[in-house]
């Protein structure tokens, strides 16, 4: 079974460009997150989807962050003017979207983008 | 506010001897825990969960007990092995409307296993 699939896996611009990730979930899982992990810290939840419904972008910074999930499977996250401390590793993770035993969530490899 | 901790950022222990990461959580709430295991330029990957109504899950040589009262969870490695040198993260989570939220983690914990 393939796993989470993310591209790019490195990106480096200046601040005030944009930039866009792709994710392609797990076959099948309804439900697909991303995640912000800055160096130091643990992952930060930025949206959830449910097929193609958002379930929780409360802590997306919407003034600059964009997501879509159009046909319920793969997703696009952008950031348009990047800021410096956007510098971080843009995590997509997926899960079957009902409950399961360990309540686990399926990693990517992830994104790094590094803003000069 | 952190709802998730993980205190120690890193840890050293030497090869063959027991490995303990803690983990504090401040939200009542959550239904379950895992212990994520993460290597560098990779995404993290599952180790173990456990369930908010139980306070053991052993699988091989990691066993994760969970102390509700105290709101304190740990994750044993007996015995360390040099593969297990990673950052481990705690996190929790909830379940909602017949699915699961998002995660909650905490900072990680780097394990560093010494020959």
């Amino acid at each position: 079974e393939a796993g989470v699939a993310q591209s790019p896996r490195y990106k480096i611009i200046e601040k005030r460009q944009s930039v866009a990730f792709w994710c392609n979930p797990i076959s099948g899982h309804a439900t697909l997150y991303w995640y912000q992990q800055i160096l130091g810290q643990g992952p930060k939840l930025l949206i959830q989807f449910q097929n193609n419904g958002v379930v929780d972008d409360s802590q997306l910074p919407k003034d600059r962050f964009s997501a879509e999930r159009l046909k319920g499977v793969d997703s696009t996250l952008k950031i348009q003017p990047a800021k410096l401390e956007d510098s971080a590793v843009y995590l997509c993770a997926s899960s079957p979207g009902q409950q399961t035993n360990t309540g686990e969530l399926f990693f990517g490899e992830g994104s790094r983008l590094t803003v000069l | 506010d952190q709802q998730v901790k993980q205190n120690s950022p890193s840890l050293s222990v030497q090869e063959g001897r027991i490995s303990i990461l803690n983990c504090d959580y401040t939200n009542s709430m959550f239904d379950y825990f895992l212990w994520y295991k993460k290597y560098p330029a990779e995404g993290p990957t599952f180790l173990i969960s456990i369930s908010s109504i139980k306070d053991k899950n052993e699988d091989g040589r990691f066993t994760v007990f969970l102390n509700k009262s105290a709101k304190h969870l740990s994750l044993h490695i007996v015995p360390s092995q040099p593969g297990d040198s990673a950052v481990y993260f705690c996190a929790a989570g909830e379940y909602s409307g017949g699915g699961a939220d998002g995660l909650t983690f905490g900072k990680g914990t780097h394990l560093i296993i010494q020959p």
